[in-house]
């Protein structure tokens, strides 16, 4: 069964540095979704993306995050000056949109990202 | 924006025994509405879901109910095993924009005692 695939699973980095986690979606799907989880915390959403654009952001996602598809197959969440707060576990996940309508999101592994 | 809440935090049972959660959300123009199952440092997985055109769904030993009315639904596990140890959150979504993107409550952790 297709799954979402995300690099690296661990990111060390420092404050201030910037940083880029990396998914492949699921091959025929159209909605792309970054979300976070602080330790111990709930899932938040960060941002979508359909369409080579975004489609919905969060609070959360300020001046410091990006996404890009840059390829066919990759999807990309850039921070660029790291915060200590930003240490957390980030999910990749993406939607089918078929003839009809799809709601299941699937996850990727994760991406554990420590800032120091 | 919508809000879901989700009781109890912790929640020990033993083997065998039911397990129900509790999730509330706050707009009534969510109509999506999927649980999931998270082991420890693992992605989370899809274990059931529900659209609110439906009340009831079940697959096995897991059920989810929904009241729209009172904007509230329920996972339930039936003859609960040891592997069903883990972390469940309960999420919605289709209250706003065509990102459907969703809001999660904040976990429960499941203990199944041998």
């Amino acid at each position: 069964e297709p799954e979402v695939t995300q690099t690296p699973s661990h990111q060390v980095t420092q404050m201030g540095q910037e940083v880029i986690l990396r998914c492949v979606p699921i091959s025929n799907h159209l909605y792309f979704y970054w979300y976070r989880q602080i330790l111990g915390q709930k899932v938040e959403f960060l941002v979508s993306f359909y369409n080579n654009e975004i489609s919905e952001k969060s609070e959360i996602f300020d001046d410091q995050f990006s996404v890009e598809r840059p390829d066919g197959s990759n999807f990309t969440l850039k921070i660029r000056s790291t915060k200590l707060e930003d240490s957390a576990m980030y999910f990749c996940a993406s939607r089918v949109r078929a003839s009809g309508f799809t709601d299941t999101q699937y996850f990727g592994p994760g991406t554990r990202l420590t800032v120091l | 924006g919508e809000n879901v809440e989700q009781h109890p935090s912790t929640l020990s049972v033993q083997e065998g025994d039911s397990a129900v959660i509790k999730c509330t959300y706050s707009d009534s123009a969510s109509n999506y509405f999927p649980w999931y199952k998270q082991e420890l440092g693992k992605r989370p997985q899809l274990i059931i879901d529900i659209r609110s055109n439906v009340g009831e769904k079940k697959d096995q030993r897991i059920a989810v109910t929904l009241n729209k009315t009172a904007k509230h639904f329920s996972l339930h596990i039936t003859e609960t095993q040891p592997e069903d140890s883990a972390v469940y959150f309960c999420a919605a979504s289709g209250a706003s924009g065509s990102a459907r993107q969703l809001t999660f409550g904040s976990g429960t952790q499941l203990t199944v005692l041998p």
